[in-house]
């Protein structure tokens, strides 16, 4: 089985405050990693994917995540926080083992201004 | 927009009444999805099109009915459902079932379901 594991569930910063979200994944074959991002009242966005080739991959609004295989972990990172930041985090994995993407529980996150 | 839309945005039910949500894609995608969200739980996934076919029903009480009539379209059917089952609806669509870009997932805005 797949599994992904979110150790932070809730998160409040600081606004210019250093961000990383833990993501643990359980699968011993090749993965695909996602964060997606849920804004309040809004759909779920992907904020950056890894499918291969450079383990540190940079999304969008200034996020990055850093693959570690050996680590099994996709930790999400953002140097300075926003206050528009706020919102809730999912990392997801995808694999072509069992073809389907499973979601971590979501890590929500509240930037104080 | 994601190219993903979802309709209700949001729908109370009577545990006897019958409804459908409903999902379209204009992506061109092949495979679609239903999740359901609810606080504190991991995205569940429910069930899985590929090309009009389903390929995967997660354990998912008969209640729940889908329906792909064609790949742009995907609808849930619902009928005598628990107050357990209110949570946020939500369909995805990805190119195909293949790893890597086709098989990144576009959400739509989801249905907030109550059941009452």
């Amino acid at each position: 089985a797949q599994s992904v594991s979110q150790h932070n569930h809730h998160v409040i910063l600081s606004e210019a405050a250093s961000l990383e979200l833990g993501c643990n994944y359980s699968y011993g074959g090749t993965v695909n990693l996602f964060w997606y991002v849920q804004y309040p009242g809004q759909h779920l966005q992907l904020l950056l994917k890894y499918f291969s080739g450079d383990p540190l991959v940079k999304g969008i609004k200034g996020f990055e995540a850093e693959f570690i295989k050996s680590k099994f972990s996709f930790n999400l990172r953002k140097p300075s926080v926003q206050w528009s930041d706020t919102a809730e985090y999912f990392c997801a994995l995808y694999s072509g083992g069992y073809q389907k993407v499973t979601f971590g529980i979501g890590t929500k996150l509240q930037v104080i201004p | 927009e994601t190219g993903v839309t979802q309709t209700p945005r949001h729908l109370v039910m009577g545990m006897t009444n019958k409804k459908s949500l409903k999902c379209e894609q204009h992506l061109g995608h092949n495979a679609m999805y239903w999740y359901k969200q609810s606080a504190k739980k991991p995205l569940e996934l429910m069930f899985v099109y590929n090309f009009k076919e389903q390929t995967e029903n997660n354990s998912v009480p008969s209640r729940f009915s889908p329906e792909c009539p064609n790949s742009s379209h995907l609808f849930l059917h619902l009928h005598t459902l628990q107050p357990e089952d209110s949570a946020l609806y939500l369909c995805a669509s990805s190119q195909d079932l293949g790893a890597g870009p086709r098989g990144e997932a576009f959400f739509g805005q989801g249905t907030r379901l109550t059941v009452v």
